[in-house]
């Protein structure tokens, strides 16, 4: 399929293992950003990739959250140290370049839940 | 930095009657709205947006909504509510230059028969 793609779509931890998420974009789309979305908290920003430019990482909730984009397609979000607080589902979406005007194509999201 | 704001965590309407979700904004620069819809279990998906052009736009299964500049604000409405528009709504602001998309806190609707 042609949409954006995360794995896992489910993931129990441990408190204070590390985890990874993986986004896999729609081709072509070089914007990606990262939400989370927690009960009652609604869809909180978390970072903003686009295309070479620095990502804004103003919605990172503290040094344990970090994430990636590699050769400007796939992007993994890491939380280090996990706390039963980081328990939500992450949410990656990506749209075309430069077109601020384009909505953002969300996929599935992955579920986290530290135990 | 713009903002979104949704009054209202939960609206519960009757089948048939008027939807009214709210949303306000704060931007200090020409914003894009936009509203999602997420229903249970489910991806976000887009109901409508204001980029230019005609203030009151048309999006999917009958939803509208308005932007009015001078009240900063861009209310999702829909005359005739059915039992499939149970799902959470998000509105949507982002810079028009680009950047990030801020959403508000989401409002999630009821229908009753």
């Amino acid at each position: 399929g042609a949409g954006v793609s995360q794995s896992p779509s489910n993931k129990v931890t441990e408190k204070g293992k590390d985890v990874e998420l993986r986004c896999d974009p729609i081709s072509g789309h070089t914007a990606l950003y990262w939400y989370r979305q927690s009960l009652g908290q609604g869809l909180e920003f978390l970072i903003y990739f686009q295309g070479n430019s620095a990502p804004d990482k103003s919605g990172l909730p503290s040094d344990r959250f970090s994430a990636e984009r590699t050769g400007g397609s796939v992007s993994t979000l890491t939380i280090q140290r996990t706390q039963q607080e980081d328990s939500a589902v992450y949410l990656c979406a990506s749209r075309p370049t430069g077109q601020a005007n384009s909505p953002l194509h969300f996929g599935n999201g992955t579920r986290l839940t530290v135990t | 930095a713009q903002s979104v704001t949704q009054l209202g965590s939960h609206v519960s309407v009757s089948e048939g009657a008027l939807v009214l979700l709210r949303c306000n904004y704060s931007s200090s620069v020409p914003p894009y709205l936009f509203w999602y819809v997420q229903y249970p279990n489910q991806g976000l998906q887009l109901l409508l947006k204001y980029t230019t052009g005609a203030t009151l736009v048309k999006g999917i299964n009958g939803f509208e909504a308005e932007f009015k500049k001078s009240e900063t604000s861009f209310h999702l409405t829909k005359p005739s509510a059915h039992m499939s528009d149970a799902a959470e709504y998000f509105c949507a602001v982002i810079q028009t230059q680009g950047g990030k998309l801020i959403f508000g806190q989401g409002t999630e609707l009821s229908v009753k028969p």
